[in-house]
């Protein structure tokens, strides 16, 4: 079983504070997906990393992926309130012919104003 | 508002009763997904229907009994649920490509299911 464990699970922080969220796995996946979740809502896209080393910024979230591609990690500099949520990282991969996701533990992240 | 609709929003049941969540897409996506998101736990994949064929059973108990009648819908019928079955219901569809990049999953709002 391919398990993605998140770290910190819990984060409160003020506003404009920076933070680092990583998520770290035995396994090897094909591409890491992180997604948001708001309260009431499903999980939202974020960013796909797909090659080991890649780094993506969106915005004020930069996003690396492994040179294994076992691990990943996103860091938000200056946080805004806006940035609450739930926060997950989710090993991707073909079987079968059909994609499969499987996701983290999560990180809850509050942003106080 | 992601294109994937379900109701209900909210359903409190008994032990003893049957329903059924229903999850709709208007992405025109080929694979649909039900997961099972609790406190405690990460997001769990249930099922997987890939161009209306069930693909994967996540070792999922049969009291939970997922249908797609077609590749817009998805159902998920639920029997003699436990209390422990209490948690938040999440429906996702995706475009299944076949190369070897895997695209994004657009998930509904939810149906947070209690169970007395």
């Amino acid at each position: 079983t391919q398990l993605l464990e998140q770290s910190p699970q819990f984060l409160s922080i003020q506003e404009g504070e920076n933070l680092t969220v990583y998520c770290n796995s035995s396994s090897v996946f094909s591409s890491l997906q992180w997604y948001r979740q708001e309260p009431g809502e499903g999980p939202v896209l974020l960013v796909t990393v797909v090659t080991g080393g890649e780094v993506k910024k969106l915005k004020r979230l930069t996003f690396q992926f492994g040179d294994a591609r076992k691990d990943s990690s996103l860091h938000i500099t200056a946080a805004q309130p806006g940035d609450t949520g739930l926060y997950l990282c989710a090993g991707a991969g073909r079987t079968g012919g059909y994609q499969k996701v499987t996701f983290g533990t999560g990180t809850k992240l509050q942003v106080i104003p | 508002e992601t294109g994937v609709t379900q109701t209900p929003r909210h359903l409190v049941m008994g032990m003893t009763n049957k329903k059924s969540l229903k999850c709709e897409q208007h992405l025109g996506h080929n694979a649909m997904y039900w997961y099972k998101q609790s406190a405690k736990k990460p997001l769990e994949l249930m099922f997987v229907y890939s161009l209306e064929e069930r693909v994967e059973n996540n070792s999922v108990p049969s009291r939970f009994s997922p249908e797609c009648p077609n590749s817009s819908h998805l159902f998920l019928h639920l029997h003699t649920l436990q209390p422990e079955d209490s948690a938040l219901y999440l429906c996702a569809s995706s475009q299944s490509s076949s190369g070897g990049f895997v695209n994004e999953q657009f998930f509904g709002p939810g149906t947070r299911l209690t169970v007395l």
